[in-house]
């Protein structure tokens, strides 16, 4: 199967401040990757498609990027409604798999 | 507006089967555009992919899963099923029924909490 790290594994930041998620895979899965947010007692929400693709109606201060076996997820200004947790998806291979996610908290 | 609902016991005890169903309404089941899923979500912890089923009836398991794990579909409902036998602790979860294009989840149920406990 194959595994996605995401790092941080946990983070503090503030309002206004530039956010990065990072994903790595333990092979090359093109650009099947997804981001999701997750707050609690919510399912979670999906942000960026096919590593770089917005969804429609997600807030353009979420990006995307990364091929192959590195992606990241950018928050450019972070938002109060923006603290949550953070999952990578890949959809390259069965089994499907996700990334142990990235809490981000307020400092 | 696409839904997605899970029912079924929030409790279960252990060595029995957790049986749980996903109902969709606002899109057919038969499309042949979409996958259904299962993810679980242990207490505290992160996302765990069950499975998938295509409405013709093909499913895709999680090999950590897999001998214990049924996952059917009935389109006359418009509605999955998930099917996890001999559960222990380490099965409770919240459970989440999802669609699938593609490369993505868009759509999510918005959970059921099982516990397994005697």
């Amino acid at each position: 199967a194959i595994q996605l790290t995401q790092s941080p594994s946990s983070l503090s930041a503030s309002v206004g401040d530039r956010v990065t998620i990072t994903c790595r895979a333990s092979q090359g899965i093109s650009s099947a990757l997804a981001w999701y947010q997750q707050k609690p007692g919510k399912a979670p929400k999906l942000l960026i498609y096919d590593a770089s693709s917005l969804k429609s109606g997600v807030p353009s201060r979420f990006s995307g990027s990364g091929s192959g076996t590195d992606f990241a997820l950018i928050i450019s200004s972070l938002q109060p409604e923006d603290f949550a947790t953070y999952y990578c998806q890949q959809f390259k291979t069965y089994p499907l798999t996700f990334g142990g996610g990235t809490k981000v908290e307020i400092k | 507006q696409l839904q997605l609902q899970e029912s079924g016991p929030g409790l279960v005890k252990p060595s029995e089967a957790l049986s749980l169903t996903c109902t969709v309404s606002g899109a057919s089941i038969s499309s042949s555009s979409y996958y259904w899923g299962w993810i679980r979500q242990p207490p505290g912890k992160g996302l765990e992919w069950i499975g998938s089923i295509y409405y013709s009836g093909s499913t895709y398991y999680n090999p950590s899963l897999k001998s214990r794990v049924t996952i059917s579909v009935d389109t006359s409902k418009n509605q999955f099923s998930l099917k996890l036998s001999s559960v222990t602790a380490a099965d409770t979860a919240v459970y989440y029924c999802a669609r699938r294009i593609t490369i993505f989840y868009d759509y999510w149920g918005q959970g059921t909490v099982v516990t397994v406990s005697s």
